[in-house]
């Protein structure tokens, strides 16, 4: 199962919006609404911001949200905080019962 | 709080076998389905296996089907995972992680980790 493709990094100023893309397979993120996006500061454990492509877990700020198109699924941040600077990873079911993850995106703020 | 503790990473010779322990504690353990997730040195992070929350189903990565075995043992509150017929790409930061809710492939809590190095 190859890793689903991420840009190695992306930024913007405070107060801008940004996009994340993941890109997958028909096998995975085409196939299924099972995409999730994490948040992870270098020495803190990954944080779950999105699941089922576009829901939000109790406590993550609505300025973050999913969408998928096909195979490529997205995360926008809108709204730049300092503090959203951070890794951002997606992950996806797939056909075989198995996940795969990400490479990882860099944000810079 | 929820706390997730691995234990048993080292170095072992290719081959060799190693038993990596996940310590849970903070919730009901024997509610939730667990996963392995590790992370290569540079690399990203690649999903390893999956028990459920009974230790009914059991799901695991092609790059070690037939090589690692997850197990739980609930009375223990802990997770296992016995790999064997370790190879130099199965080094690695090994990750057990909680499962989100009632969900199967997200995770809320994961631990810090445990090194595996094999070489010789």
């Amino acid at each position: 199962q190859s890793a689903l493709t991420q840009p190695a990094s992306v930024s913007g100023s405070r107060g801008q919006s940004i996009t994340i893309s993941c890109t997958g397979t028909s096998s995975d993120v085409g196939a299924y609404n099972y995409v999730s996006w994490y948040q992870h500061h270098p020495g803190k454990a990954p944080k779950l911001m999105i699941y089922d492509v576009n829901k939000r877990p109790s406590g993550v700020s609505n300025r973050f949200s999913g969408s998928k198109s096909g195979n490529t699924a997205s995360l926008t941040v809108s709204g730049l905080q300092a503090e959203d600077e951070a890794d951002y990873f997606c992950s996806s079911y797939t056909s075989s019962n198995t996940l795969v993850f990400g490479g990882g995106t860099k944000l810079t703020v | 709080q929820v706390q997730l503790v691995e234990s048993g990473g080292g170095v072992v010779q290719p081959g060799g076998s190693l038993r990596l322990s996940c310590a849970a504690s903070g919730f009901t353990f024997s509610s939730y389905g667990m996963h392995w997730v590790r992370q290569a040195p540079g690399e990203g992070l690649e999903w390893v296996a999956f028990i459920r929350y009974d230790g009914s189903n059991k799901y695991y990565a092609d790059s070690v089907k037939g090589r690692f075995t997850t197990s739980r043992d609930n009375s223990k509150n802990t997770l296992y995972l016995q790999m064997n017929n370790l190879r130099g790409e199965d080094t690695a930061v090994y990750y057990c992680a909680k499962v989100y809710d009632d969900t199967w492939g997200y995770f809320d809590y994961w631990g810090q980790g445990t090194l595996v190095t094999v070489s010789s």
